[in-house]
């Protein structure tokens, strides 16, 4: 069965500075997708950025981006200029290619402190 | 449009009880899930749907009944209700099994 490991339960960062937020997965496929998505104090999750495996130039949406490592199955989130509307719980998702499931890791809790 | 709307927002069971969560979304997508939410624990696939007429299990589907009929709704049932299932559920839908969901706002359920 695949896993999804976030090995930080909470993170902070200063206003306007840059922070990584780490996942590692374990799987054996080879073709798959990874996804990370946010959700603020409002409870409303919303996807942030998303990684087609076979595809090794790494997901950038703004001042979000993404280092994917598939040899090492890691999956980390940077978020560049941090603002304080970053402020929420982030989660790295899973999804096989041949399958339908995605899967949740446990989440960040990521502060921006001003 | 609308989006992903769940209903209700809140809801406060007693054990042994029954009842539906409600989901819909109008943007015609193939793909829904219900996840629950509890603290440390991310989020958690009780059962999914790949079209009209077909669902399968997730994770966690014990205790809970879906079915899809349309394309547009996919009921959460909960058979007997019971103090474990009190969660946040999260009702979400995509266009493609790659493109990513979108999310309800959430159903949060106390049951006593």
């Amino acid at each position: 069965a695949q896993t999804v490991t976030q090995s930080q339960p909470e993170m902070s960062v200063q206003e306007a500075e840059t922070v990584t937020l780490s996942c590692t997965y374990d799987t054996s496929e080879n073709n798959y997708y990874l996804f990370w998505y946010k959700q603020p104090p409002s409870r409303q999750m919303i996807l942030v950025i998303r990684q087609e495996a076979y595809k090794q130039q790494n997901a950038t949406e703004n001042r979000f981006s993404v280092n994917f490592q598939k040899a090492a199955k890691s999956f980390s989130l940077k978020i560049s200029d941090s603002q304080l509307g970053d402020t929420a719980m982030y989660f790295c998702a899973f999804m096989k290619g041949s399958y339908d499931k995605v899967i949740f890791g446990p989440g960040t809790s990521l502060s921006v402190i001003p | 449009n609308a989006g992903v709307t769940q209903t209700p927002k809140f809801q406060v069971l007693k054990t042994g009880q029954s009842m539906t969560l409600q989901c819909a979304q109008d943007m015609n997508h193939e793909y829904m899930s219900w996840y629950r939410q509890d603290p440390g624990m991310g989020l958690r696939l009780i059962h999914y749907s790949v079209g009209a007429g077909i669902t399968d299990q997730g994770e966690v589907p014990n205790g809970y009944n879906v079915s899809r009929s349309t394309t547009e709704d996919f009921p959460l049932r909960l058979l007997s209700a019971a103090p474990s299932q009190t969660s946040v559920y999260f009702c979400a839908s995509s266009p493609d099994r790659d493109y990513g969901y979108t999310f309800g706002s959430g159903t949060r359920l106390t049951v006593v």
